[in-house]
């Protein structure tokens, strides 16, 4: 299996504060990967998808970049609604894996 | 807007089957792949498996020999069952729609079940 390792676990941000959040694979997935962000007691909801492609209706603060086993989600400027958990996921292979996730919290 | 909810008991107890259905309404079945996909509480997520709507499906090697998943076209349903189950497969378990027409990554998701092990 692919390994997907995030960082950092945690992050504690401001609002209005730039955050980015890392995502290192254990081999190369070329650019497929997707991110999600989770609130508590709710299903992932997809936001990034082919590691740069913004999901329809997603605000265009968040951005996603990379590409083979290194990427990244940032967020321009953190609103009161994106403190959550993001987690990425691989699907260069036919075993999906995801990241463990990152929990951006309120500083 | 297509919609996905799961059902099934809460409870299982161990060595038993965990049995799960997903509904799907607002939308067809079909031309799809659907996944399932779980969180232990305070974990990560993990891909169990899927199905395209044809039947065809591939599992996560790790839960391979445990797994099976089906689909119903004519009930708009998908199935997991998950034999043999531990204190380990506590989760709260999600069924997804893979974006268009891949498997992957998912752009629908159920409000998720939570289903619990224990004798």
């Amino acid at each position: 299996d692919i390994q997907m390792t995030q960082s950092p676990s945690t992050l504690s941000a401001s609002v209005g504060d730039r955050v980015t959040i890392t995502c290192r694979a254990s081999q190369t997935i070329s650019d497929w990967l997707a991110w999600y962000q989770q609130k508590p007691g709710k299903a992932p909801k997809l936001l990034i998808y082919k590691a740069s492609s913004l999901e329809s209706g997603v605000p265009l603060r968040f951005s996603g970049g990379g590409y083979g086993t290194e990427f990244t989600l940032t967020i321009s400027s953190l609103q009161p609604d994106d403190f959550a958990i993001y987690s990425c996921q691989q699907y260069n292979s036919y075993s999906l894996t995801f990241g463990q996730g990152t929990k951006v919290e309120i500083k | 807007q297509v919609q996905l909810q799961e059902s099934g008991p809460g409870l299982v107890k161990p060595s038993e089957t965990l049995s799960l259905t997903c509904t799907v309404s607002g939308g067809s079945i079909s031309s799809y792949y659907w996944s399932w996909i779980r969180q232990p509480p305070g974990k990560g997520l993990e891909w169990i498996g899927y199905i395209y709507y044809s039947g065809s499906t591939n599992y996560n090697p790790s839960l391979k020999s445990r797994v099976t998943i089906s689909v119903d076209t004519s009930k708009n349903q998908v199935s997991l069952k998950l034999s043999s189950v531990t204190a380990a497969d506590t989760a709260m378990y999600y069924c997804a729609r893979g974006l268009g027409t891949s498997v992957t990554p998912f752009d629908s998701w159920g409000q998720g079940t939570l289903v619990t092990v224990s004798s």
